[in-house]
C-alpha cells in the first residue's frame, strides 16, 4: 500500500523567513504533484515533477523530486502572508488510470 | 484550458433523501473522472474511478450501492449519493483527466450538509 507522508502538518512562520515542506512515499512513483487549498476551495495545482531532479519554481515556492529517496520538497522563499493555505503533495499510482494518493496536507500559516 | 465545473457548489438536503452533484469538464474530453471527499481538516481520499462508458471503480470501504457514478459521456460524469445521512456531510470534489496526459484537474467541489 502505497503512503504518502508530508511533514511538518502545522507551520507557523513568520513573514520574510525560508521554510521547507517535505513529502515522503513508501513506493516508486515517478509522478508527483504539489496542490494548494484555500479554505473553503477546491485545490490549486502548482507544481507537476515528472522526473528525479525535477525541479520547478514559481515565484516564491519552489518544488523538486528525488524518486530514488522517494522524496520530495516545497520550499518557500520569504514567506508572505498571501502564501498561507494548506499544501498537499499527491503521488501517482501510475498506469494509465492516474490514480493519486495524497499527503495529510500542511496547513501554513504565515504571520507579520 | 483544463477546466473543470461542478453542480451545484453547495446543497443542503435532509436525511433520507438523494442528492446528485455533476463534475463538467468544459474544454478538453475526459476519459477518466475521479471522485474524492474531503472531511474537514483532513485530506483527500478517493472514492471512485470513473471511465465514460463504463461501469466505476470503487475503492475499498465505499458503497457503490449508496454512491452512484454514472460516466454518461467524455464530459459528463455524476454521483449520486443515495439515502444520505449526516454522516455523509463533505467537501464532495470531482477532477478529470484527458488522454493527453495524466494530470488531473480539479473541480470547484461541492460541500453537502445532510441534516
Amino acid at each position: 500500500e502505497l503512503k504518502v507522508e508530508q511533514n511538518p502538518l502545522f507551520l507557523s512562520m513568520q513573514e520574510g523567513k525560508n521554510y521547507t515542506i517535505y513529502c515522503n512515499y513508501s513506493t516508486t512513483s515517478d509522478r508527483l504533484y504539489w496542490y494548494r487549498q484555500d479554505p473553503g476551495k477546491s485545490l490549486e495545482s502548482l507544481f507537476v515533477l515528472l522526473s528525479n531532479g525535477a525541479v520547478k519554481q514559481e515565484g516564491r515556492l519552489m518544488a523538486s523530486l528525488d524518486t530514488k529517496a522517494r522524496l520530495s520538497t516545497l520550499h518557500i522563499t520569504a514567506a508572505v502572508h498571501d502564501l498561507s493555505a494548506t499544501y498537499f503533495c499527491a503521488v501517482d499510482l501510475g498506469g494509465s488510470q492516474g490514480n493519486l494518493i495524497f499527503g495529510k496536507g500542511t496547513k501554513l500559516s504565515v504571520k507579520p | 484550458g483544463a477546466v473543470v465545473s461542478q453542480h451545484p457548489s453547495w446543497v443542503i438536503c435532509k436525511s433520507g433523501t438523494s442528492v446528485k452533484i455533476e463534475c463538467r469538464s468544459l474544454d478538453f474530453q475526459a476519459t477518466t473522472m475521479f471522485w474524492y471527499r474531503q472531511f474537514p481538516k483532513q485530506s483527500l481520499m478517493l472514492m471512485a474511478t470513473s471511465n465514460e462508458g463504463s461501469k466505476a471503480t470503487y475503492e475499498q470501504g465505499v458503497e457503490k450501492d449508496k454512491f452512484l457514478i454514472n460516466h454518461a459521456s467524455l464530459t459528463l460524469s455524476t454521483l449520486t449519493v443515495t439515502s444520505a445521512h449526516p454522516e455523509d456531510s463533505s467537501f464532495y470534489i470531482c477532477s478529470a483527466m484527458s488522454g493527453a496526459s495524466y494530470e488531473q484537474y480539479f473541480g470547484p467541489g461541492t460541500r453537502l450538509t445532510v441534516t
